[in-house]
């Protein structure tokens, strides 16, 4: 059973786009929901996160929108850029168990 | 400065071999975790440690045992290893049970022949 799933599966951008990853949960138990972004060869790296009592945060090109009544959320990149080409994973935690999406392949052509 | 580093980052081994993943953090993170990631880059968690308690403990066979001598430290020794067992095994630490990010290691791959 999978508890957080991510959607589109890969993701093509023209640079300068808005690239948008969602993600659906199913445990309402769940009270923090990060991003990581991870590149070829390197753990994945905390991007940004959100806890279910706010439907929105902002950093910088990132934002995480949050609707807790659909049991989603998803990440909006602005402007993107090649340097974001990478594997999107959001992910939902309980307990000290932070449980991911399968990903996504984020790429953005110049 | 490495925050989460693993040794070694590439294992190359044969199958019914026994081999360990060593894990050290220096952000002073109270947690530690590993979590293994297949070839279609799913990640999946297996073990997680708090102050060298062990917390979480999913359905992983009982060849794969961790070990944390101390907060700092979580190693990942696997027995018999199998073909399947190959992947890339992360070690993670965070602090005050993850409600602030986890920070992940650059991963060991292994791989098993």
């Amino acid at each position: 059973q999978q508890q957080v799933k991510q959607s589109p599966q890969s993701l093509i951008v023209q640079k300068g786009g808005i690239s948008i990853i969602n993600c659906a949960y199913e445990n309402t138990a769940f009270d923090y929901f990060p991003w990581y972004q991870q590149f070829p060869g390197k753990g994945p790296a905390l991007l940004i996160a959100i806890r279910p009592d706010v439907s929105e945060k902002k950093e910088g090109r990132f934002t995480i929108s949050f609707n807790k009544s659909a049991k989603q959320f998803s990440l909006h990149i602005m402007d993107s850029q090649p340097g974001d080409s990478a594997t999107y994973f959001c992910a939902a935690s309980i307990n000290s168990k932070l449980t991911f999406g399968k990903g996504i392949t984020l790429s953005v052509r110049p | 400065d490495t925050a989460v580093s693993q040794t070694p980052k590439y294992l190359v081994t044969q199958m019914g071999n026994d081999k360990s993943i060593k894990c050290e953090q220096n952000l002073g993170h109270d947690t530690m975790y590993w979590y293994k990631q297949d070839s279609k880059k799913f990640l999946k968690i297996m073990f997680s440690y708090n102050n060298k308690e062990l917390i979480i403990n999913e359905t992983v066979p009982n060849r794969f045992s961790p070990k944390s001598p101390d907060k700092a430290h979580l190693n990942l020794h696997i027995n018999s290893l199998e073909l399947g067992d190959s992947a890339v095994y992360f070690c993670a630490s965070s602090q005050d049970r993850g409600y602030y990010g986890y920070t992940f290691g650059s991963g060991t791959r292994l791989t098993v022949v």
